[in-house]
């Protein structure tokens, strides 16, 4: 089986600008989450999607956004970037069931000057 | 009291000796536990799912889980360099989302 798909495996990006990421989980799976990763701040959960719908939702601000496909691929949006969003992001997915593991993509890394 | 706790190390080990790493959790409710393995500047990779009391063992490593203690371990053997990385520790209360630790620091030396 394919793993987890991120493009674009890389950004760079200007203040103020926004940004899509895309995300295709493995054949089957149903759930895709996006986390955002930082030195300083670890692993924050940003949202995750289940059949077309935002199951969960962390603790992000507006400008931080996402949708689910009907073939379970997600992308998600941020837009008017500021300097703090630098980051690796990472898409996960998994079959949907509660107390299934993720199985991480490779992460987009994101670059905002 | 974060949900998950890591102590962040770095845990520095002789080359063939066991890495010890250790996660508490706060809530009781938590039903399934996850060992994930992070190299620098790649994405978590998933090494060990434990969801019952007691040990599970996987080549070199076993995962130990204690609901009343409210700890779960990893326990690596005959560490080798390569092994060097960060462990995160994930433990999902059953909201389908796991909570994850700030992850502990691996070193192994030759």
């Amino acid at each position: 089986k394919a793993g987890v798909t991120q493009t674009p495996r890389y950004l760079i990006k200007t203040r103020g600008q926004q940004v899509t990421l895309s995300c295709s989980p493995i054949s089957g799976h149903r759930s895709v989450s996006w986390y955002q990763q930082t030195p300083g701040q670890g692993l924050q959960f940003l949202f995750e999607y289940f059949s077309e719908t935002q199951r969960n939702k962390g603790n992000f601000p507006g400008r931080f956004s996402g949708r689910q496909f009907s073939n379970s691929r997600s992308e998600m949006n941020v837009s008017t970037l500021e300097l703090g969003d630098s980051a690796l992001y990472l898409c996960a997915s998994t079959p949907g069931r509660d107390g299934s593991p993720l199985h991480f993509g490779n992460g987009t890394r994101l670059t905002v000057t | 009291q974060k949900e998950v706790e890591q102590n962040s190390g770095p845990l520095s080990v002789p080359e063939g000796a066991i890495a010890s790493l250790n996660c508490t959790y706060s809530d009781r409710g938590s039903q399934s536990f996850f060992w994930y393995r992070q190299y620098s500047g790649k994405s978590p990779e998933l090494i060990m799912s434990i969801y019952s009391n007691g040990d599970k063992e996987d080549g070199r490593f076993t995962a130990q889980l204690n609901k009343a203690s409210q700890y779960v371990s990893l326990l690596i053997r005959d560490s080798q360099p390569s092994d060097s990385a960060t462990y995160l520790c994930a433990v999902n209360k059953g909201s389908y989302i796991p909570t994850f630790g700030r992850g502990t620091s691996l070193i192994v030396h030759p």
